[in-house]
């Protein structure tokens, strides 16, 4: 099955620095990448997705690249701001009805 | 409109008790998830129904029963519960009919405590 690393576990900036998380998957099939934040007590929201079919996707001071050959993606946040501040998971899945495998998280803490 | 709805959501068992924990989505999706969330352990799926009328084990089904009652609805059961499973559960849903690889929307989550 899909087997999806992130790092790193835990990453500090000062606001308005920019910050980058990165993730590595493990089957080829997959093909759609989406990124989820997490503020403390809350379920895991979207925040930005990917398909295969795309290299790079922008919303706003968030933006994801994914690599099919090297099989990772990342997510960047510029300009952060203390309410970036949150547990941000990355996940995988194949095509089809399959179910989406997370990373282990990673904690975002933003600094005024 | 809710979403994903949980109930309870803070719960202290004793070894051995047994509870349901109860989930409902007003969205028309057709699959709903169970999730654990563990410290350093990420989101780890615990059974998924990809539609009305079917379930499947995910990555750590040991000591869990689901039940889909219906589209709505999707409750995850501990038989006998173990301190081991002391976790927060998230609950989810995706897709509407005739999608594939969609947005998961989550549930706020149950706090289980097993003392």
């Amino acid at each position: 099955g899909e087997n999806v690393e992130q790092h790193p576990s835990t990453l500090s900036v000062q606001e308005g620095d920019s910050a980058v998380i990165k993730c590595t998957y493990s089957d080829s099939a997959s093909n759609y990448f989406p990124w989820y934040k997490q503020e403390l007590g809350k379920g895991p929201q979207l925040i930005i997705d990917i398909r295969s079919n795309v290299g790079e996707k922008k919303d706003q001071r968030i933006a994801v690249t994914l690599n099919k050959t090297a099989k990772h993606f990342s997510l960047h946040i510029t300009e952060t701001q203390p309410e970036d501040s949150a547990v941000y998971f990355c996940a995988g899945q194949t095509s089809g009805y399959s179910t989406l495998t997370f990373g282990k998280g990673t904690m975002l803490l933003v600094s005024p | 409109n809710a979403g994903v709805t949980q109930t309870p959501k803070f719960q202290v068992l004793k070894t051995g008790q047994s509870m349901t924990l109860q989930c409902a989505q007003d969205m028309n999706h057709n699959s709903m998830y169970w999730y654990r969330q563990d410290p350093g352990m990420g989101l780890r799926l615990i059974y998924y129904s990809a539609s009305e009328g079917t379930t499947d084990k995910g990555e750590v089904p040991n000591g869990y029963n689901v039940s889909r009652l219906n589209k709505r609805e999707f409750s995850l059961r501990l038989e006998s519960a173990a301190p081991s499973q002391t976790s927060v559960y998230f609950c989810a849903s995706s897709a509407l009919p005739g999608q594939k690889n969609t947005e998961a929307f989550f549930g706020q989550g149950t706090r289980l405590t097993v003392v």
